[in-house]
């Protein structure tokens, strides 16, 4: 099976730059999508392939890609921003619809 | 504005059976892959299963492959999961989601209901 990597928490400061990492073999080949959830809530999509932001999402949300590994952004960190984030992504035969990874508790200290 | 109502959900024995439904409405329902995503107590986002526009083509993740059928009636913009030998393993909240999948790239949510929660025990 296909899987997708995230470190299970990342601890920030208000105003500061939060940076959550996805590692996957099909990166190179396939786009990441990121998904904000936060407790008690659905999910809400943050991100999607790689680097584009939805309307309504603040510009402090950006996304990147290089090699194996996506990150999700968050410059200038709000209390409000607190919560986990998910990345998505497929494996480069599309034996998957889609997968996501595990996970990311971002924390505002 | 795009809804989407899930109900269904609820207590269930393990070997038995639900039928998770999801009312949509607020955009063509007909035209967009829908998909039921899961998340457990506690743990993270699990993708279970989507179906095309027109119903003809559908995708299991393979914990749920073999149990689980995805179906959707276009008529009455509705997507259904229809969940046989449930297994403890099942308890989740399950969401229906509309997918949206751009020129060249991957589907993805980005709609999503409240969810019901299906609890799978004795």
């Amino acid at each position: 099976s296909y899987e997708l990597t995230q470190p299970p928490s990342v601890s920030v400061s208000p105003g500061q730059t939060a940076r959550v990492t996805c590692s996957g073999d099909a990166l190179p080949k396939q786009y990441a999508y990121w998904y904000q959830q936060k407790p008690g809530q659905a999910p809400v999509l943050v991100i999607y392939k790689d680097s584009e932001r939805p309307s309504g999402i603040p510009e402090r949300f950006s996304g990147s890609s290089s090699g194996t590994t996506v990150t999700l952004t968050i410059s200038g960190v709000q209390a409000e921003d607190e919560a986990d984030y998910y990345c998505q992504s497929a494996d480069s035969n599309g034996t998957y619809y889609v997968v996501f990874g595990g996970g990311t508790k971002l924390t505002v200290l | 504005e795009v809804q989407l109502l899930e109900s269904g959900g609820g207590l269930v024995q393990p070997g038995g059976s639900l039928r998770l439904s999801c009312a949509a409405s607020g955009f063509t329902f007909s035209i967009y892959d829908m998909s039921w995503v899961r998340q457990a107590p506690g743990k993270g986002l699990e993708w279970v299963s989507a179906i095309s526009g027109g119903g003809g083509t559908t995708y299991y993740a393979d914990s749920v492959k073999g149990r689980f059928t995805i179906s959707r009636d276009n008529s009455k913009n509705t997507l259904y999961l229809q969940m046989n030998s449930l297994r403890a393993e099942d308890t989740a909240l399950y969401y229906c989601t509309k997918v949206t999948i751009h020129l060249g790239g991957l589907p993805y949510f980005d709609y999503w209901g409240q969810g019901t929660l299906v609890t799978v025990s004795s």
